[in-house]
């Protein structure tokens, strides 16, 4: 299956934005999707796991969701900063492949 | 606090081998399976390989199956990726990660900084 993201995202800071991630094939709900932020010049860091979850110094701003009649996962930043301007990553896997979306780029005008 | 720290990353010639290395701390490594996954500069991210924590089960991406070799040594806590038969489309950065469970699952929480490979003549 592919996992399939908008390549990039704007938004005053102060907003919310929303990142989708749609699931081509198999239920969204049957595994579970994390997101990661990557600034420039950075590894990866892990915003959310397991759906819903966040690790411990993620501020509660951002949040994930799954929504099955969308066959989609999201990622919400609310009251966004100019920190957040970053490049967004959606991750799940099935019994044989661990499988990334191509990446969001969200800018924060 | 965890931490995943790479190293093995060069310039190498197509067709070489090159041999990384993550060092684990922080957590218990044998409980945990773990993975490698690069990027290539300017794209995106690639899982390459998983392996479960007692090493029963290895996975790889099918762009690295049958050139790269997943290994770990729970005894140094260390994880290691072998890979042969480089070609440019390898190079990439890097990056050792820790999964939530024992069994290969995908579902990470940490990642380290990442070692470059560069693949080129």
């Amino acid at each position: 299956f592919m996992l399939t993201q908008p390549h990039s995202v704007s938004e005053s800071p102060g907003k919310t934005v929303t990142i989708s991630c749609t699931r081509s094939s198999g239920s969204i709900a049957s595994n579970y999707v994390q997101w990661y932020q990557q600034r420039p010049g950075s590894a990866p860091t892990t915003l959310i796991y397991e759906d819903t979850k966040r690790p411990s110094g993620v501020p509660d701003r951002l949040s994930g969701s799954i929504d099955s009649s969308s066959n989609s996962a999201s990622l919400t930043i609310s009251g966004l900063q100019t920190e957040d301007e970053a490049d967004y990553f959606c991750q799940s896997y099935d019994d044989t492949n661990v499988i990334f979306g191509g990446g969001t780029k969200l800018t924060v005008l | 606090e965890v931490q995943l720290v790479e190293s093995g990353g060069d310039l190498v010639q197509p067709g070489r081998s090159l041999r990384l290395s993550c060092a684990a701390s922080g957590f218990n490594f044998h409980d945990y399976a773990m993975h490698w996954v690069r990027q290539a500069p300017g794209k995106g991210l690639e899982w390459v390989s998983g392996i479960s924590r007692s090493s029963t089960t290895l996975a790889y991406a099918d762009s690295v199956k049958g050139r790269f070799t997943i290994s770990r040594d729970n005894a140094k806590d260390s994880l290691y990726l072998q890979m042969t038969a480089l070609s440019a489309d390898d190079t990439a950065f890097y990056y050792c990660v820790k999964d939530t469970m024992g069994g290969i699952r995908g579902v990470v929480t940490h990642w380290g900084q990442g070692t470059l490979v560069t693949v080129s003549s």
